[in-house]
């Protein structure tokens, strides 16, 4: 059965730093791994999708990397801003069937400081 | 503009008052699924569809019912609402099951009295 954790629960960092964000999963038949964005009393943003093939994904100011064999992907953010904060999920494919399930993390919260 | 959107966005309720959550996609997805949201228990699948009168269920279906009479539409029903129901909904969709990005509502937050 698919697990993803994620630590720190939480992280606060002065604006301009680099930094990085971790996630693990227990099963590596994993198909993909989603990043999100959730803004507090809000819906979720999807930052960037892993497909299994694939070792990383950037987008803009974040890269998102996946290595299926240590069960572990990372989201890289560079140059951090204040708009960056925000609470951070990942989310795995359940890889013991095709039902499209995500097995979400707890998440990171980010608080990015002026 | 590409979204999945939900109603109501806030609803308070009374135990066993039957009530109905919309979802709606405007992206042509055949999948479509539902998420609650708890502290301390993250987010957790209730049923999911993978394309028109086609629905199973997730993880935590009890006191749920779907439908997926249309492809864009997933409504989400509460026959009996209870407490243990007072949760955060996300209503999900994507073009298939593995290889896609899944999109989600803005949430539905739902309090049982």
């Amino acid at each position: 059965k698919q697990e993803v954790t994620q630590i720190p629960a939480a992280l606060s960092v002065p604006e301009g730093e680099n930094l990085v964000l971790n996630c693990s999963f227990t099963d590596s038949a994993i198909y993909n791994l989603q990043w999100f964005r959730q803004d507090p009393g809000k819906g979720l943003t999807s930052l960037l999708l892993i497909q299994s093939s694939q070792r990383e994904q950037t987008s803009g100011r974040l890269n998102a990397s996946l290595d299926k064999s240590s069960g572990r992907s990372t989201l890289y953010i560079a140059a951090s801003q204040p708009g960056d904060s925000a609470t951070y999920l990942c989310a795995g494919s359940d890889g013991s069937s095709n039902t499209g399930k995500l097995i979400f993390g707890q998440g990171t919260t980010l608080q990015v400081k002026p | 503009e590409a979204q999945v959107t939900q109603n109501p966005r806030y609803l308070i309720t009374v135990t066993g008052k039957k009530l109905t959550v919309t979802c709606s996609q405007n992206m042509n997805h055949e999948y479509m699924s539902w998420y609650r949201q708890d502290p301390g228990l993250g987010l957790r699948q209730i049923y999911y569809s993978m394309n028109v009168e086609v629905t199973d269920k997730g993880d935590v279906p009890e006191g749920y019912k779907v439908s997926r009479k249309e492809k864009r539409n997933f409504p989400l029903i509460l026959e009996s609402p209870s407490p243990n129901q007072t949760s955060l909904y996300f209503c999900a969709s994507s073009a298939g099951t593995l290889l896609y990005t899944q999109y989600f509502g803005p949430g539905t937050r739902l309090t049982v009295l």
